[in-house]
């Protein structure tokens, strides 16, 4: 049971570059996130999917698009990269459990944009 | 947007010194409150769910209480080790979306 997994874990582009970042994640959960992490910023949500085939935009979407391609996998991309977008970037999946949703966290991916 | 503020923003405290740290939040959105605990280069790690007025829960050293009509919950640490230097982040959630603190980051002198 690997939980929730996103690759790559490292990443350096040059502006203007596109790329996807995958996450996964075996817990069958029905919710999934992501979120940046910037110094003194906490964590700010990008996009969110409550249920496959639906997602919604966050507090910080623009630049970003997600898709979810099935109830495992919840990809970003960011068609073309900004400095902005230098960011750690953690994904997660939520259940409920009882009344109470959790959330599950990946390792995250570290993305440097020169 | 819900604000979740956290305070303080760090701390240094000596190993054997109880600690305590605070996360505040808006009293009439709330649902549920998690705390957790997040060492750098990792992430973050589940300590504890919150959802009723005077709610404690304790976990070895660590515990928390929560007071939802004044919107705060306190996070201790009892007894302080260099193992407990992490960041301990506070969110609330209101169903499945979740509204994090910046933090408290401490450091445990040895």
């Amino acid at each position: 049971n690997a939980g929730v997994t996103q690759t790559p874990k490292f990443q350096v582009l040059k502006t203007g570059q596109s790329m996807t970042l995958q996450c996964a994640q075996d817990m069958n959960h029905n919710s999934m996130y992501w979120y940046r992490q910037d110094p003194g910023m906490g964590l700010r949500l990008i996009y969110y999917s409550a249920s496959e085939g639906t997602t919604d935009k966050g507090e910080v979407p623009n630049g970003y698009n997600v898709s979810r391609l099935n109830k495992r996998e919840f990809s970003l991309r960011l068609e073309s990269a900004a400095p902005s977008q230098t960011s750690v970037y953690f994904c997660a999946s939520g259940a409920e459990t009882g009344a109470i949703y959790e959330q599950y966290f990946g390792p995250g991916t570290r993305l440097t944009v020169t | 947007i819900l604000n979740v503020e956290q305070s303080p923003q760090s701390l240094h405290v000596q190993e054997g010194d109880s600690t305590n740290f605070t996360c505040s939040f808006p009293s009439s959105n709330f649902y549920a409150l998690h705390w957790y605990r997040w060492e750098t280069a990792k992430s973050p790690e589940a300590l504890f769910v919150m959802t009723l007025n005077g709610d404690e829960k304790k976990k070895g050293r660590i515990s928390a209480t929560l007071n939802t009509k004044e919107g705060y919950s306190y996070l201790y640490i009892k007894g302080s080790q260099p193992e407990d230097s992490a960041t301990y982040l506070c969110d609330i959630s209101t169903g499945n979306q979740f509204y994090f603190g910046t933090g408290t980051s401490l450091t445990v002198i040895p």
